[in-house]
């Protein structure tokens, strides 16, 4: 099993620019996840998925749309990004009580 | 929401000491506590968790206690190992489902050798 991927691993955007962050798992897990990580900050939960076609906000949505078509894919989008999103962006799945978390993205926005 | 402070910021010990770091919450309703290490350049991994009917849990050199009155939960490394310096943060989750997990700010272990 490749567990959670993400990609791209690094992204450099210029301000007013969309782009899309993927994340896959195979593992099945119904729950799927982004969280943002700033320095000194932790993990901040972005949005979330309970299932295909079920979304909902977590604590910092603001910029980012997401959708679930099927079981293994959650991407994040930024429609028009700006400074404030430079960050690094981690998508994580549950099946139980763990949390499986991809490699992350780091993403700059200039 | 949910507030999770964690201390220290950074925590350095020699190889073969205890390691302690300290959460704490504010929603009496969260149940659910994990804690995770993340290495340089990789993504959290879950190493121990409690839920809030526990009030410690142990596995081999980690361990968790959790007191739900002050609400607070700390992380317990003994014998400590190189290997062992990374991050660590806690979390807290609420609800029946626990769609929704609150960090901590994490902590910068360093075990010298």
């Amino acid at each position: 099993n490749a567990g959670v991927t993400q990609t791209p691993k690094f992204q450099v955007l210029k301000t007013g620019q969309s782009m899309t962050l993927q994340c896959a798992q195979d593992m099945n897990h119904e729950y799927m996840s982004w969280y943002r990580q700033d320095p000194g900050m932790g993990l901040r939960l972005i949005h979330y998925s309970v299932g295909a076609g079920i979304t909902d906000q977590g604590e910092v949505p603001n910029g980012y749309n997401v959708s679930r078509s099927t079981t293994e894919d959650f991407p994040l989008r930024l429609l028009s990004a700006a400074p404030s999103q430079t960050s690094v962006y981690f998508c994580a799945s549950r099946g139980g009580f763990e949390q499986y978390f991809g490699p992350g993205t780091r993403l700059t926005v200039t | 929401g949910e507030n999770v402070e964690q201390h220290p910021s950074t925590l350095s010990v020699q190889e073969g000491d205890s390691a302690v770091i300290k959460c704490t919450y504010s929603d009496s309703a969260s149940n659910y506590f994990p804690w995770y290490k993340q290495e340089l350049g990789k993504g959290p991994q879950l190493i121990i968790d409690i839920r809030s009917n526990v009030g410690e849990k142990k596995d081999q050199r980690i361990a968790v206690t959790l007191n739900k009155t002050a609400k607070h939960f700390s992380l317990h490394i003994t014998e400590t190992q190189p290997e062992d310096s990374a991050v660590y943060f806690c979390a807290a989750s609420t609800g029946d489902n626990f769609n929704k997990f609150y960090f901590g700010s994490g902590t910068k272990l360093n075990v010298k050798p």
